[in-house]
């Protein structure tokens, strides 16, 4: 079953603006995950978080995770071109070994 | 080069010929599985392998089969493909289990069935 729903499906903003993207799950996890997918290739691993961290930053890319309400926000800084893509969140829950995804944000960066 | 090498990228068939998605890792990965991604729906699990000879079921995984002989190797088997298997078929595998752990996904196989 889809574990996470992501929020808003489509995204468009101007080049150097801030990106940010919404998860929200339904049951407890032990870890969220954030991919990228560019125009229908492979999913790429961008960021973990633990079910016990509040808050991790990679370069321009910032992930939040509020397990009270289930839910995840990843924030994209100085938008690029390059950063028009799909983006994934993906919960392993307690209960199984299974990595769950959910139907994705779309991003697009106009120049 | 550490990849997930998924063959073929794309292929048509017709309804009830037997095909097979063949991946292969050379991470030495354990984990390995199977997802389809269709338009508005996300990528849902068909199945995945915990190690050699472990498997077990995903989320859909109606239509398929798949096998894990050696620790490199998981093949998607569609033995009478049917139209609504019409989608795009991602491979991924990590370390160990993905808890924890990042998937490596392959470059995807496009599969129409006629």
């Amino acid at each position: 079953s889809q574990q996470g729903e992501e929020d808003p499906q489509a995204l468009s903003i101007q080049e150097g603006e801030n990106a940010t993207m919404n998860c929200s799950y339904k049951t407890s996890i032990n870890n969220l995950q954030w991919y990228r997918q560019n125009s229908g290739r492979g999913l790429v691993h961008l960021i973990l978080i633990r079910s016990n961290e509040r808050e991790k930053h990679s370069g321009r890319l910032r992930v939040t995770l509020d397990t009270s309400k289930k839910s995840s926000s990843l924030l994209i800084t100085a938008s690029r071109a390059a950063d028009t893509a799909s983006y994934f969140c993906a919960t392993d829950a307690k209960s199984d070994y299974k990595l769950s995804f959910g139907a994705g944000t779309t991003v697009t960066v106009r120049a | 080069e550490a990849q997930v090498t998924q063959n073929p990228r794309y292929l048509i068939t017709v309804t009830g010929k037997k095909l097979t998605v063949t991946c292969s890792q050379n991470m030495n990965h354990e984990y390995m599985s199977w997802y389809r991604q269709d338009p508005g729906l996300g990528l849902r699990q068909i199945y995945y392998s915990m190690n050699v000879e472990v498997t077990d079921k995903g989320d859909v995984p109606e239509g398929y089969k798949v096998s894990r002989k050696e620790k490199r190797n998981f093949p998607l088997i569609l033995e009478s493909p049917s139209p609504n298997q019409t989608s795009l078929y991602f491979c991924a595998s990590s370390l160990s289990s993905p808890r924890g752990e990042k998937l490596f996904f392959g470059s995807g196989t496009q599969l129409s069935v006629l």
